[in-house]
């Protein structure tokens, strides 16, 4: 079976300072992979996909980077947080492009004060 | 424009009463997922459903492609099913799926 597991669950961060959020799937290879963001009270978001390692496309524009550097590993960062930048960051994998179930994980909540 | 419309935006029912939640959809769709999300903010998947009827228990979907519309039907609702429903949308030729703003469930006893 397949698992999905984000890191970390939560985070409280400072305004300017780095972020790094994790996404491992693990009992399935070469998922697309996929990062969601949902700011609160808002409408999910898909900010960035994935089909294979290395290669990332970016959906939405929010200051924001994406990085797989391995199959089964997707990663969200930037240098510097922004206010607009806490929500809900969901990430998910689907078998294929086009037409497939996504898988969501459990999901990281950010707050930038 | 809006590509993916939920409605009604919120929806109070008794115990026992049947919900029936839409999905509105304005361009061509390659597929059609419904979600339950908790309180905390996961998803949890209900339905997978690019076309036709599905069910699963109290839970009924139903996807019409020509009518670019897809429906989420609770029967006997009880408390439990109280959340926020979402649907999601995939156009064709694209990879970036549409969720809805959602339909805010609520029963009361």
């Amino acid at each position: 079976a397949q698992t999905i597991h984000q890191w970390p669950v939560a985070e409280i961060k400072a305004v300017g300072s780095p972020l790094s959020l994790g996404c491992t799937i693990k009992g399935k290879s070469s998922p697309n992979l996929y990062w969601y963001w949902q700011a609160t009270g808002g409408t999910l978001q898909q900010l960035f996909y994935s089909i294979t390692v290395g290669q990332v496309e970016s959906v939405v524009q929010l200051n924001l980077s994406a990085s797989r550097p391995k199959d089964d590993q997707f990663i969200l960062s930037t240098e510097k947080l922004l206010l607009s930048h806490s929500g809900f960051y969901l990430c998910a994998w689907s078998p294929g492009l086009g037409g497939r179930e996504q898988y969501f994980g459990p999901g990281t909540r950010l707050t930038v004060l | 424009g809006q590509q993916v419309q939920q409605s009604p935006a919120s929806l109070v029912l008794q115990e026992g009463e049947n919900a029936e939640l839409q999905c509105n959809f304005s361009t061509s769709l390659n597929s059609m997922q419904w979600f339950y999300q908790r309180p905390g903010g996961s998803l949890v998947s209900l339905f997978y459903n690019p076309s036709g009827t599905k069910q699963s228990g109290r839970l009924t979907s139903t996807t019409v492609i020509k009518e670019r519309r897809s429906s989420l039907h609770i029967s006997s609702s009880q408390t439990t099913d109280s959340g926020t429903y979402l649907c999601a949308m995939e156009r064709r030729n694209n990879n970036a799926p549409r969720f809805g703003a959602g339909t805010k469930l609520t029963v009361k006893p």
